[in-house]
């Protein structure tokens, strides 16, 4: 059962505008999120992270926002680059246990100039 | 400083063949890890090691076996390849005490 989900596969904004990329999570036990970045044919490379004990987290023009009480985060891109369209994969850590990643499915952004 | 490598890049195997995927990183990261990734399902964990000499399974292991004989390498073994084994593997490595993992440029497997 995925316990991070990523329910828009893609989404496409002008350039310059704001991208809004969600990610969901139902294990209650997770308390640290990642955003990892991923280009055609390369690895994932990580963008920015969010604990649990913060409810924003802001790097540059990128911004992580997490509401725990619903479960839910979002990743923040203002303004919107060409360059920023990839896939984004959101993720999740129990740092108590194994400290292994849960990723969701993605989401494709593309960036229309 | 290479960080995270992946050894081969693409590879095209024939149903029961075996095959071995290296992973390399020259970061001194006590935690390494395997991923596969398939359309519509993110990266999903294999297999993980701790430190050298040590190796657990993840969430999709069957098929699959793993060592780390050495800290800078975690090999990933396919004894008989299926199609299902067909993906893109990803390998990644990470510090004890860190939670950011990085990320080789991966390998695409095809299993014919």
């Amino acid at each position: 059962d995925q316990q991070v989900k990523q329910n828009s596969p893609s989404l496409s904004v002008q350039e310059g505008r704001i991208s809004i990329l969600n990610c969901d999570y139902t294990n209650s036990m997770f308390d640290y999120f990642l955003w990892y970045k991923k280009y055609p044919a390369e690895g994932p490379t990580f963008l920015i992270s969010i604990s649990s004990i913060k409810d924003k987290n802001e790097d540059g023009r990128f911004t992580v926002f997490l509401n725990k009480s619903a479960k839910h985060l979002s990743l923040h891109i203002v303004p919107s680059q060409p360059g920023d369209s990839a896939v984004y994969f959101c993720a999740a850590l129990d740092q108590t246990g194994a400290n292994n990643l849960f990723f969701g499915t993605g989401t494709r952004l593309t960036v229309i100039p | 400083n290479a960080g995270v490598t992946q050894t081969p890049k693409f590879r095209v195997l024939k149903t029961g063949q075996s095959m071995t995927l290296l992973c390399a990183q020259d970061m001194n990261h006590e935690y390494m890890y395997w991923y596969r990734q398939d359309p519509g399902m993110g990266l999903r964990l294999i297999h993980y090691s701790v430190g050298e000499g040590t190796t657990a399974k993840g969430e999709v292991p069957d098929g699959y076996n793993v060592s780390r004989l050495k800290k800078q390498n975690f090999l990933l073994g396919l004894e008989s390849a299926a199609p299902s084994q067909t993906s893109v593997y990803f390998c990644a490595s990470k510090l004890w005490a860190g939670n950011e993992q990085f990320f080789g440029p991966g390998t695409r497997l095809t299993v014919l």
